[in-house]
């Protein structure tokens, strides 16, 4: 069964300091996977996603995402955080096949970046 | 719309009341999707459509649930009965491809539905 577990319920970080969200994985097969953000009282902002090809991706708003295949992880990254980042992430595989699609989603890390 | 419209964005109903959500997806966007977002969680999987087909609705939580996309546009969700456990978000998204073997597509999401029940 594919599933994806984010280990932190939530994560503090200074302004300016790097920041980290972390996400492992388990899937059959190749994972594509993805990071959205959410912010109170709205959807599901998509922020970037793994298919193929580096293992360094790079999205929205300066995040990028490392994926590890030895260590089923896709940590979430930002080498400066603003106090404008903070708001819920999730960490989602899609896990798509003959007659479905469907992303699966982690519970979600709280970033809470101080001034 | 440049988005993914939903509404209402908030729905008070009384329990055993029946309620329909709607959904209008991105002009053009093949495959339709609704979550259930309980407070404090993540999003769950409810169904799926493939332009008016409704492939897999392997998440719809009891037969009171029911979804409809008869021109493969604008989808409803509809609940029956409303009871207090319905109370969540029920977030839409829409993605221009889907299904087998197309995983290069991301979904884009609503805002979301709140709904109530009390």
């Amino acid at each position: 069964a594919q599933s994806v577990a984010q280990p932190e319920d939530q994560v503090n970080v200074a302004e300016g300091n790097p920041l980290t969200v972390k996400c492992t994985y388990s899937v059959s097969g190749n994972p594509y996977l993805f990071w959205y953000v959410q912010y109170p009282n709205r959807g599901l902002q998509f922020l970037l996603k793994y298919i193929t090809g580096d293992n360094l991706v790079k999205g929205s708003y300066g995040f990028e995402a490392e994926f590890n295949k030895s260590q089923t992880s896709f940590h979430l990254k930002k080498p400066s955080a603003l106090v404008s980042d903070s708001a819920l992430y999730f960490c989602a595989v899609r896990f798509n096949g003959y007659n479905t699609d469907k992303l699966i989603f982690g519970t979600g890390t709280r970033l809470q970046v101080f001034p | 719309g440049a988005g993914v419209s939903q509404s209402p964005r908030y729905k008070v109903a009384k329990r055993g009341q029946d309620v329909a959500l709607r959904c209008d997806p991105i002009s053009g966007h093949v495959s339709l999707f609704w979550y259930q977002q309980a407070l404090g969680q993540g999003p769950e999987f409810l169904t799926y459509f493939q332009n008016e087909a409704q492939l897999d609705k392997s998440g719809l939580p009891s037969d009171r649930f029911f979804a409809e996309r008869p021109e493969g546009s604008v989808s409803t969700l509809k609940i029956q009965r409303t009871q207090q456990e319905d109370s969540a978000v029920y977030l839409c998204a829409s993605s221009l491809k889907g299904g087998q073997g197309r995983t290069n597509t991301e979904a884009f999401f609503g805002q979301g539905t709140r709904l109530t029940v009390v």
